[in-house]
C-alpha cells in the first residue's frame, strides 16, 4: 500500500463545475503539499498546510490531521485548470508523493 | 532570481553511456532535492543536500548514481552505465529549510 493515496486517478469536468480531489496518507507528517503539474513536467506548489484550511483564488485545500486526510477543491473550474494534481507529504525533509489525479476540464 | 533551473532539459543517450545533469537552485535556498518521475507516476525521492552535505539517499539510488553539491550551490547528478530503466524525468527542487519546495523544469532522460 502506498504511503500517500489519491482519488480519483482521473477526473473530467465541464467548465464551471466544483471539483474535489482527495488524499489520504498513512505516515506521520509535518506538512501536506498540493502541487500542480502541467504537460512538459513543470511542477508548481499550490499549498503547503499542516492544519485547517487555506484558500487561494478558486482553490481551497483542507486537512484533517486526526483522519490523515486532505482535500483540494476547485470552484468554478476552467479549462486552464486541466493538469495533474499531486498530493505530497513531508516530515521535515523529503516529499513523499501520491500518483496524482489527472483533471480535464472541458468548455 | 529566475527560480530553479536544470540543464539539459532533454537528454537522449545509448545504454551504457554516462550522463550528468545539473541543477541550479534558488540562490538563498540551503536545501536541494533530487526526485525521479516515470510516466504516469508521482515523483520519487532520490537524495537531498543541506548546504554541501548529502543528508539522505534513497535505496533507489544505486551505486551507478552519484550526486554532489560541492560548494553548497549548484548540484550535479551523474548516472554511470545507463540502463533503459533509467529513462525518466529527473526533477530538482530547492527550499530554505523545511519550507515550501520550488521545482525546476526537469531533465527528461531517454536511454535507447
Amino acid at each position: 500500500k502506498n504511503e500517500v493515496e489519491q482519488s480519483p486517478q482521473n477526473l473530467t469536468a465541464q467548465e464551471g463545475e466544483f471539483i474535489t480531489i482527495n488524499c489520504s496518507y498513512s505516515v506521520g507528517i509535518s506538512a501536506l503539499h498540493w502541487l500542480q503539474q502541467h504537460p512538459g513536467g513543470g511542477i508548481v506548489s499550490l499549498f503547503m498546510l499542516s492544519s485547517g484550511k487555506k484558500k487561494h483564488g478558486r482553490l481551497i485545500a483542507t486537512i484533517n490531521i486526526q483522519e490523515k486526510h486532505s482535500s483540494l477543491h476547485i470552484t468554478a473550474s476552467h479549462p486552464r485548470d486541466s493538469a495533474v494534481y499531486i498530493c505530497a507529504v513531508s516530515n521535515t525533509d523529503k516529499l513523499i508523493f501520491g500518483t496524482g489525479t489527472r483533471l480535464q476540464v472541458f468548455p | 532570481d529566475t527560480g530553479v533551473s536544470q540543464d539539459p532539459r532533454h537528454k537522449i543517450t545509448k545504454r551504457g553511456q554516462n550522463v550528468t545533469f545539473r541543477c541550479d537552485p534558488i540562490s538563498e535556498h540551503n536545501r536541494l532535492y533530487w526526485y525521479r518521475q516515470t510516466l504516469g507516476q508521482g515523483p520519487e525521492f532520490l537524495t537531498y543536500f543541506q548546504n554541501e552535505a548529502q543528508l539522505e539517499k534513497s535505496r533507489l539510488l544505486s551505486d551507478r548514481f552519484s550526486a554532489e553539491r560541492p560548494k553548497g550551490s549548484f548540484s550535479t547528478l551523474e548516472i554511470q552505465r545507463t540502463e533503459q530503466g533509467d529513462s525518466a524525468m529527473y526533477l530538482c527542487a530547492s527550499s530554505f529549510g523545511i519550507n515550501e519546495q520550488f521545482f525546476g523544469p526537469g531533465t527528461r532522460l531517454t536511454v535507447l
